[in-house]
């Protein structure tokens, strides 16, 4: 596709679950980075990957957060035993270049509700 | 003190008057600076980047940038109905890879 492609769009899952979320970036972007919006508020930076490399992961609010992107194109962001303050927008975004001047692309994002 | 600070708004300005959004920033070590556009329910898109100090246009978008002050603005003339987004500003550090942003400040253009 010609875009930043993320599944699930939309994810119910009860206090407990575990969550996979998925993100295709564009195709030969090197860059690839997570973020999380809650409502109101700006994206918050999760977790950078430059190719398969995770060059970043100081943002991830605890360790039930996990991200991969093993063959540097497609990433899943894992959570694990759910809490109602992981609700929010999991954005994903790629970027062609590796340095700090790149526009990022974003996904229309996934939106996780705990309950 | 947060990186990147804005005001959430909502600013309101009436169909064809200047809008003008402001951006602090805290680490005087940030050299890219950029203006995401956020429409309700959907995803950010770039609309502005701006690399050194003074004045940068782009159609009807005019970005500042005083590093000294750290501070960054952007302009929007001749304000549209269709400008009615969250506008988020954003930075990264020289040589780092981490865009930082703002929390946005809500627009609303009354026609």
């Amino acid at each position: 596709g010609a875009g930043v492609s993320q599944s699930p769009r939309y994810k119910v899952a009860k206090r407990g679950q575990d969550v996979a979320l998925r993100c295709d970036p564009i195709s030969g972007h090197v860059s690839l980075f997570w973020y999380q919006q809650a409502l109101g508020q700006g994206p918050e930076f999760l977790t950078y990957f430059q190719n398969e490399a995770q060059l970043d992961k100081s943002g991830l609010p605890s360790d039930r957060f996990f991200a991969e992107r093993p063959e540097g194109s497609v990433s899943t962001l894992k959570i694990q035993r759910t809490q109602q303050e992981d609700s929010a927008v999991y954005l994903c975004a790629s970027s062609l270049s590796s340095g700090s001047d790149g526009e990022l692309f974003f996904g229309e994002g996934s939106r996780l509700t705990v309950l | 003190q947060k990186e990147v600070e804005q005001n959430s708004g909502p600013l309101s300005v009436p169909e064809g008057a200047i809008a003008s959004l402001n951006c602090t920033y805290s680490d005087r070590g940030s050299q890219s600076f950029f203006w995401y556009r956020q429409y309700s329910g959907k995803s950010p898109e770039l609309i502005m980047s701006i690399y050194s100090n003074g004045d940068k246009e782009d159609g009807r978008f005019t970005a500042q940038l005083n590093k000294a002050s750290q501070y960054v603005s952007l302009l929007i003339r001749d304000s549209q109905p269709s400008d009615s987004a969250t506008y988020l500003c954003a930075v990264n550090r020289d040589g780092g890879f981490k865009t930082i942003f703002g929390a946005g400040t809500r627009l609303f253009v009354k026609a």
